[in-house]
């Protein structure tokens, strides 16, 4: 089975913009989490999405959102980018419990 | 509520020498058990875990984890540190089928001395 795929892998955006970064999950797995993860904070829960539905979110400000397709496929969006959204935002699909993660996509703000 | 506490935000083993990351944990519930390995500008790779049955997991590239209940702990060990090691380890736990979030320990990076 493929993997976890995420998309674009890396990015690069200004101040004040939008970001939208995907995540295809493993074929049947249902859950998608999003994290975020930075040198200072660690890996950080953003938000997980189960059946088109968000079952558990982090603790993170409104501008960070989410979703999810029938098809499993989740994005999340960054509105309002700031200095301090720079990280490697991680996707992971999991099944019974378990967790499997993407590469990544690494976000830059400048 | 779960929480997962690894000791050591950095280790150093010489090559060769038995690698050993502490994990304890704190659950509710009969808990999942998780390593993960993150090697540099990449996502996290399940190393190994832990659900029910047998205590002593075996993991890839030679790593294991015994699962202490009276301990709390899942500690992660390998018998000889290759170079390839060098990665960050983080241990996580979850409820299991019940509830799919997984609550991570904030890693520990381990050092490979030649």
């Amino acid at each position: 089975k493929a993997g976890v795929t995420q998309t674009p892998r890396y990015l690069i955006k200004t101040r004040g913009q939008q970001v939208t970064l995907s995540c295809s999950p493993i074929s049947g797995h249902r859950s998608v989490s999003w994290y975020q993860q930075t040198p200072g904070q660690g890996l950080q829960f953003l938000f997980e999405y189960f059946s088109e539905t968000q079952r558990n979110k982090g603790n993170f400000p409104g501008r960070f959102s989410g979703r999810q397709f029938s098809n499993s496929r989740s994005e999340m969006n960054v509105s309002t980018l700031e200095l301090g959204d720079s990280a490697l935002y991680l996707c992971a699909s999991s099944l019974e419990g378990t967790q499997y993660f993407g590469p990544g996509t690494r976000l830059l703000v400048l | 509520a779960q929480s997962v506490t690894q000791l050591g935000s950095h280790v150093s083993v010489s090559e060769g020498a038995l690698v050993l990351l502490r994990c304890n944990y704190s659950s509710s519930v009969p808990p999942y058990l998780f390593w993960y390995v993150q090697y540099p500008n990449q996502g996290l790779q399940l190393l190994l875990k832990y659900t029910t049955g047998a205590t002593l997991v075996k993991g890839i590239n030679g790593f294991e984890a015994e699962f202490k209940k009276s301990e709390t702990s899942f500690h992660l060990t390998k018998p000889s540190a290759h170079m390839s090691d060098a990665a960050e380890y983080f241990c996580a736990v979850s409820k299991g089928n019940r509830d799919d979030k997984i609550i991570f320990g904030k890693g520990t990076r381990l050092h490979i001395l030649p």
